[in-house]
């Protein structure tokens, strides 16, 4: 059963602390899709690669966030320092092809929240 | 001016009755459309794409594209309490490489 995974379910961290999100794609998908969810913004795009090439993450706060793919089998979303605001359920997704990219998969999801 | 847009509703209607959902986008060059379907507490589950204009159907569903206008829309008939949840709009253009853009949602209640 493909799916995407991600890791932790989870976080309550302290203001300040580094957090880092773990996404697995499922396996073939050649793009990777990091989106934080609230219920102010909806789902919001912070960064996407295409096979392991960052395209656009202009919907990242620079200064505190960074995405990477070190392989075809990990993305990775990092906070540091993270801040009360960044408080959301962040939302990994993969997808494979050109023009139909969005039909994606969605993980089930990483809960932060920064106190 | 947001990307995508949708009206958050809530939008309820009676068991039976067709839903309509809507959604309007502001880059021209977008190429394809796409419906999902996120229940509380979950994630986000394609249910519907389409890609050129005119309507498509799958079961219950069926999506409507107007490119022209810049409008697309998921009609729901028959609807069911399962139905209940958020239909997010979403579309990906080819600027800046293929990203997908989601709508806010809207959130449907279907009253049994």
């Amino acid at each position: 059963d493909a799916r995407v995974t991600q890791t932790p379910r989870d976080k309550v961290t302290e203001m300040g602390q580094e957090v880092t999100m773990r996404c697995q794609p499922i396996l073939g998908h050649n793009t990777v899709f990091w989106y934080r969810q609230t219920m102010m913004q909806g789902l919001e795009l912070l960064a996407y690669f295409r096979n392991r090439a960052p395209l656009d993450d202009s919907g990242m706060p620079k200064d505190r966030f960074s995405a990477e793919m070190p392989d075809a089998t990990l993305a990775t979303l990092k906070i540091q320092p993270s801040e009360p605001r960044d408080s959301a359920v962040y939302f990994c997704a993969s997808g494979f092809g050109s023009g139909n990219t969005g039909e994606l998969f969605f993980g089930e999801g990483s809960r932060l929240t920064v106190l | 001016q947001k990307e995508v847009e949708q009206n958050s509703g809530p939008l309820s209607v009676p068991e039976g009755a067709i839903a309509s959902l809507n959604c309007t986008y502001s880059d021209r060059v977008s190429q394809s459309f796409f419906w999902y379907r996120q229940y509380s507490g979950k994630s986000p589950e394609l249910i519907m794409s389409i890609y050129s204009n005119g309507d498509k159907e799958d079961g219950r569903f069926t999506a409507q594209l107007n490119k022209a206008s810049q409008y697309v829309s998921l009609l729901i008939r028959d609807s069911q309490p399962s139905d209940s949840a958020t239909y997010l709009c979403a579309v990906t253009s080819d600027t800046g490489g293929f990203k997908t853009i989601f709508g806010a949602g809207t959130r449907l209640f279907v009253k049994a």
